[in-house]
C-alpha cells in the first residue's frame, strides 16, 4: 500500500464547476499536510498547508481528518487556470522531514 | 533570491556515462532532497540531507550518489547511466524542524535521457 494515495484522475470538469480531491496517508504519526499545484512539465509549487481546523485561501478549502488519515481539498468556481495536477503531501519530522508524495491527480478545467 | 538552481536543465547520455546534477540554494536552508518524477508514478525520493555533511538515502537510491560539504549545494551523481534512469529530476529545499512551515522549494528541474 502507498503511504500516500489520491483519487486517480483525470479530472475533466467545465469552467464554474466545484471538484473535489481526496487523499489518505497511512502513517499515523504524519505531522504536517500540504498540496501542491504541478504545472505541465514544471516543478511542483505550494498551493496550500492542511490544518487540523480546515482552512481556506480563496476558493481552495483544505479539510483534514487525522482520525481517519484523509486530507481534502475543495475548489469552487473551476477557472480553466486550475488545470493542472493537484499533489497532496505528507512530512513527518520523525523521518528525517522526508515529503511523501502521493501520485497526484491531474484537473483539466474546460470551456 | 535565486531561490533553488539546477544544471543543467536537459542533459542526454550514453549508458554508462557519468554525471553530476547541480543543485543549488541561497535561502539557508537546513534540508534538501532529490526526486525523480516518471509517467503516472508520482515524485520519488532519491536522497535527502538534514544538514552539510549528513546525508541519507530515500525511496530509490540505487545508481545514485550525494554529498553535501556546504549548506549551499547538493549534487547528485549518476555513477554508471542507465536507460531506468530516464527521468525528470527534481532538488528541493526547506527549513528544518521548528522553523517553517515545511513547505519544499523546488528547483525548475533537469530533464534527463539516457540511451
Amino acid at each position: 500500500r502507498k503511504e500516500v494515495e489520491q483519487d486517480p484522475g483525470p479530472f475533466n470538469v467545465p469552467e464554474g464547476a466545484t471538484v473535489a480531491f481526496n487523499c489518505t496517508y497511512s502513517n499515523s504519526a504524519s505531522q504536517s499536510f500540504f498540496w501542491y499545484r504541478q504545472d505541465c512539465r514544471k516543478e511542483p509549487k505550494l498551493l496550500m498547508s492542511v490544518y487540523s481546523s480546515g482552512n481556506e485561501d480563496g476558493r481552495f478549502t483544505a479539510q483534514l481528518n487525522r482520525a481517519s488519515q484523509y486530507i481534502s481539498l475543495l475548489i469552487r468556481d473551476s477557472k480553466l487556470s486550475d488545470s493542472a495536477t493537484y499533489l497532496c503531501v505528507v512530512l513527518n519530522y520523525n523521518q528525517g522531514g522526508k515529503l511523501i508524495f502521493g501520485q497526484g491527480t491531474e484537473l483539466s478545467v474546460k470551456p | 533570491n535565486a531561490g533553488v538552481t539546477q544544471t543543467p536543465k536537459f542533459q542526454v547520455l550514453k549508458t554508462g556515462q557519468s554525471m553530476t546534477l547541480q543543485c543549488a540554494q541561497d535561502m539557508n536552508h537546513e534540508y534538501m532532497s532529490w526526486y525523480r518524477q516518471d509517467p503516472g508514478m508520482g515524485l520519488r525520493l532519491i536522497h535527502y540531507s538534514v544538514g552539510a555533511g549528513i546525508t541519507d538515502q530515500g525511496e530509490v537510491p540505487n545508481g545514485y550518489n550525494v554529498s553535501r560539504s556546504t549548506t549551499e549545494d547538493f549534487p547528485l551523481r549518476l555513477l554508471s547511466a542507465a536507460p531506468s534512469q530516464t527521468s525528470v529530476y527534481f532538488c528541493a529545499s526547506s527549513y528544518g524542524p521548528g522553523q517553517g512551515s515545511g513547505e519544499q522549494y523546488f528547483g525548475p528541474g533537469t530533464r534527463l535521457t539516457v540511451t
